[in-house]
């Protein structure tokens, strides 16, 4: 199974500070039709998961721009430009590619 | 705009059995690959089974293998979840969405409880 590890597992941010989210595979991602299918997820306190980017750049309808999504091979990032309180949660990288389809273990970004 | 309700989660003994369904809207559902992913409490997410659009491909994560069944009834748009042989640690939060390598909807979930 491709293992998706993410770092680091805890995110303390200052209001208004960049923030940023690295994930790397155990295997290159691929598809046989040249996608990557590497994904996004918040979730914000007692809600479900949100998805907020897809195939490792593309932001989702009403994502704030202050989201990005990046990386190749092995290594994807996910960065928040300016952290706003609402960005408070967690957050997990995801692979479609691969089966089974695996998730990191999950980034938990708190507000100093 | 798409639509996904999970319900049947519920509290069930170990080696009893559940079935959960989740009913969707806003999509194409009988073109659409499904899929359930399970969240334990406090832990993160498992992505556990597909299905495609006309059932002809279904695929199932090792931990839920030869005890969950998905299938699908495209005329109701549902999907299902036949989960047998319960465990202990099957003690999660039950999510439905389509599209399994993009995940794009989520459903509010539905709590399936496996205690003595």
């Amino acid at each position: 199974d491709v293992v998706m590890t993410q770092s680091p597992l805890s995110l303390p941010v200052t209001l208004g500070q960049p923030a940023s989210i690295s994930c790397r595979s155990s295997q290159t991602l691929v598809y046989s039709d040249g996608n990557i299918f590497v994904n996004w997820f918040q979730q914000t306190p007692g809600q479900s998961p949100r998805r907020l980017i897809y195939k490792v750049s593309n932001r989702d309808s009403g994502v704030p721009d202050r989201f990005s999504g990046s990386g190749s091979g092995t290594d994807f990032t996910l960065k928040i430009s300016s952290v706003e309180a609402e960005d408070v949660g967690v957050y997990y990288c995801m692979q479609g590619t691969h089966l089974p389809f695996t998730f990191g273990q999950g980034t938990r970004l708190e507000i100093e | 705009q798409v639509q996904l309700v999970e319900s049947g989660g519920d509290l069930v003994k170990p080696g009893g059995s559940l079935r959960l369904s989740c009913a969707a809207a806003g999509f194409t559902y009988s073109d659409s690959y499904m899929t359930w992913v399970r969240q334990a409490p406090g832990k993160g997410l498992e992505w556990l089974s597909y299905i495609s659009g006309d059932s002809s491909d279904i695929d199932y994560a090792d931990s839920v293998k030869g005890r969950f069944t998905i299938s699908r009834d495209n005329a109701k748009n549902s999907l299902y979840l036949q989960m047998n042989s319960l465990r202990v640690e099957d003690t999660a939060v039950y999510y439905c969405s389509r599209d399994p390598r993009r995940l794009p909807h989520w459903g509010q979930g539905t709590l399936v409880t496996v205690s003595s």
